[in-house]
């Protein structure tokens, strides 16, 4: 079956790197028009996107975080890792990884998420 | 930037119906999907494609869209469906996937 699953740091200090990495099985990313998104959901507030990546390798960022972000992917090891750089107190959140298939597809899988905290 | 509108809130009795809209401009001619979350859990997809159900969800759950606003529907609310709603589309200008603000339903 089809599952998702996010690692990374639980804590993190404001300026630093964050590094999360989604391990998938039950798919390949090299299948075609499959891809892969990185969401957030700080506590009590509402799904934002961030980053996604698709199995030709494009990639597309929001606007608003474009900059800090950068989205890989290695299929042979079924990873997709996502860095955020910068880390601020603000980007406290619950981060998803979810796999979605053909660019206006929906998101039909989900891992877990996985905690952050940034703090001094 | 592309942007979807829900309501913050929704209150029903059990048995009721629950609608649900999510406005954007012409959100008609874009896919819809919606996603349930629940408490500590990661969202699930309970309508795509504005009226598509994914298997194992309950016929209850049904979805429109047309003009600037695309609605899911709940009939025969159960206490178990008590959760936080999105919808989100892909904006195909900014090649952006976009999730509204999401509405939280409260059964009575």
């Amino acid at each position: 079956q089809v599952t998702l699953r996010e690692s990374g740091p639980v804590l993190m200090k404001p300026t630093e790197t964050l590094t999360l990495t989604c391990t998938v099985s039950g798919f390949s990313l090299s299948n075609a028009r499959m891809g892969v998104s990185w969401i957030r959901q700080p506590p009590g507030k509402a799904l934002e996107w961030l980053a996604h990546i698709f199995s030709n390798d494009e990639k597309s960022y929001s606007t608003s975080l474009k900059s800090r972000l950068t989205i890989s992917k290695d299929t042979s090891q079924s990873q997709v890792v996502l860095t955020m750089t910068n880390m601020d107190p603000v980007d406290t959140a619950t981060y998803y990884c979810a796999r979605i298939w053909d660019t206006s597809g929906p998101f039909d899988y989900w891992g877990q998420g996985t905690p952050v905290t940034v703090s001094s | 930037s592309y942007v979807l509108t829900q309501a913050p809130s929704v209150s029903v009795a059990p048995g009721q119906t629950a609608s649900f809209t999510c406005g954007g401009n012409n959100i008609g001619s874009k896919s819809v999907h919606w996603y349930q979350q629940k408490p500590g859990q990661a969202p699930v997809l309970v309508v795509h494609d504005d009226t598509d159900r994914p298997s194992g969800i309950p016929e209850r759950f049904s979805g429109s869209n047309s003009g600037n606003t695309a609605t899911l529907t709940i009939s025969r609310v159960e206490a178990g469906d008590e959760a936080d709603y999105y919808c989100q589309v892909w904006d195909s200008s900014s090649d952006h996937r976009v999730f509204g603000g999401g509405t939280k339903l409260t059964v009575l």
